[in-house]
């Protein structure tokens, strides 16, 4: 049964530290989401990668927060530096058609 | 431009039945429907198409409505395992691709 897979599940670090947060794609897919969710604000969408080119991250803040796909089995979520409002869980998701299949999620903390 | 849920939670006795409902200020092209349990990722329920199309896995119904720019989930004879919070996600088209933007989010209760 594929899956999506994130590492860290639980990330817990100091404000300013830098944070990286990896996601593995259901092999086959060809688009990753990151997404992150909140109370406040629900599911939102940071990054959007289709056969690892970025074609969305409007959502991002630009300034602390990165994405990329170095290749088709790995994507990555960088912070830095962090800042207690990050905190939040990020999912990844990838899909190869409708349906987007979500990993298990990164719940982030930052003190 | 977020689609707006309504209610915004629910609570039934198992068996009893729910609507979950999913309003667009814009025009709607598909809405997908997900399912978050506490604690978990979400998980893909059906994809509603322009045009009448439906696509889903469970024995959950829903409907499409394109002149009211919305979208009704039903949930009939609800089993315990129903519980959960209820995303509509809307699509949002861009230069030649296009992305989901999710609802709040209804979340239901089922007891016993």
């Amino acid at each position: 049964d594929a899956r999506v897979t994130q590492t860290p599940r639980h990330k817990v670090t100091e404000m300013g530290q830098e944070v990286t947060m990896r996601c593995q794609p259901i092999l086959g897919h060809n688009t990753v989401f990151w997404y992150r969710q909140t109370m406040m604000q629900g599911l939102e969408l940071l990054a959007y990668f289709r056969n690892r080119a970025p074609l969305d991250d409007s959502g991002m803040p630009k300034d602390r927060f990165s994405a990329e796909m170095p290749d088709a089995t790995l994507a990555t979520l960088k912070i830095q530096p962090s800042e207690p409002r990050d905190s939040a869980v990020y999912f990844c998701a990838s899909g190869n058609g409708d349906t987007q299949y979500f990993g298990p999620g990164t719940r982030l903390t930052v003190l | 431009q977020q689609p707006v849920q309504s209610p915004q939670a629910v609570i039934l006795r198992e068996g009893e039945d729910a609507v979950i409902n999913c309003s667009s200020s814009k025009a709607l092209y598909s809405v997908h429907w997900y399912r978050q349990k506490h604690g978990e990722a979400p998980v893909f329920l059906m994809i509603l198409l322009k045009g009448g199309e439906q696509k889903g896995h469970e024995k959950i119904s829903a409907s499409f409505n394109e002149k009211k720019q919305q979208s009704s989930l039903y949930l009939t004879a609800s089993q315990l395992s129903y519980s959960g919070t209820y995303f509509c996600g809307t699509e949002k088209w861009n230069s030649g691709y296009s992305t989901l933007t999710f609802g709040k989010g209804t979340m239901l209760l089922v007891s016993p």
